[in-house]
């Protein structure tokens, strides 16, 4: 069975750093293309980040680009969120969540939908 | 950015009813190259992450009953439930997997009238 468990919210002031955890089990997590994507309580869904399978390309959103880091550590089986200088609206539940991989006859691509998703972990930045 | 604009925000069916949500993309997301669109759809049920429901717009995910379909193609997407079921009670959301920022509609809550 599929698993994905984060772990590391915190209350956190502004301006301070927080590192999440995504704990994956139940299938090769070296091979999928790894996403976080938050919410704030009762509202939508918002991406914020991408990893490749080996670590060497990331991809971010705007409002988190060069304050947030992904990670994974492969051998761990684990996705990290690296989270500086946070701000009142990063305040939110964290999801890490599993790309979806697709197939043809000949070969299989990572798509940037989601097919696996953990309970998620809540940040909540204020003083 | 592509921004997905669903409507409408909310809707109360009766059960066994039909249920229709929309999805517009602000720019087209069929790729030419396969002749696919790159569009999701997700169901959150309260206090429980998303669940994958449809993916290329219309492709049902392993395990998601029949009453679930998708359509639509460029711009304009439906996500049906042919006969709404109480389980059925739920937020749900498109997706546009397209390019970064993968962007997410604001979500239409589905209530039994």
């Amino acid at each position: 069975e599929v698993q994905l468990v984060e772990s590391g919210g915190d209350l956190v002031q502004p301006g301070g750093s927080l590192r999440l955890s995504c704990a994956a089990s139940g299938f090769t997590f070296s091979g999928h293309w790894m996403h976080w994507v938050r919410q704030v309580p009762g509202k939508g869904l918002v991406w914020v980040s991408r990893i490749n399978i080996d670590g060497s390309t990331t991809t971010y959103a705007d409002s988190v680009k060069g304050r947030f880091t992904i990670s994974r550590d492969n051998a761990k089986n684990t996705l990290y969120l690296q989270m500086n200088s946070l701000r009142a609206e990063d305040t939110a539940f964290y999801y890490c969540a599993r790309d979806k991989i697709y197939c043809s006859s000949t070969n299989c691509w990572g798509g940037d939908w989601f097919d696996s998703w953990g309970q998620g972990t809540l940040v909540t930045v204020s003083s | 950015d592509i921004v997905m604009t669903q409507s409408p925000d909310s809707l109360a069916v009766s059960l066994g009813e039909r249920a229709t949500i929309k999805c517009k993309s602000s720019q087209s997301i069929l790729y030419n190259s396969n002749n696919k669109n790159f569009l999701s759809w997700y169901q959150q049920k309260p206090g429980q992450p998303p669940k994958l429901l449809i993916y290329w717009a219309s492709t049902r995910e392993s395990g998601v009953p029949d009453r679930f379909s998708g359509s639509g193609s460029g711009t304009d997407f439906t996500l049906t439930i042919s006969s709404l079921q109480a389980e059925d009670v739920a937020v749900y959301y498109c997706q546009q997997y397209y390019g970064p920022p993968f962007t997410f509609g604001g979500g239409t809550r589905v209530e039994i009238k």
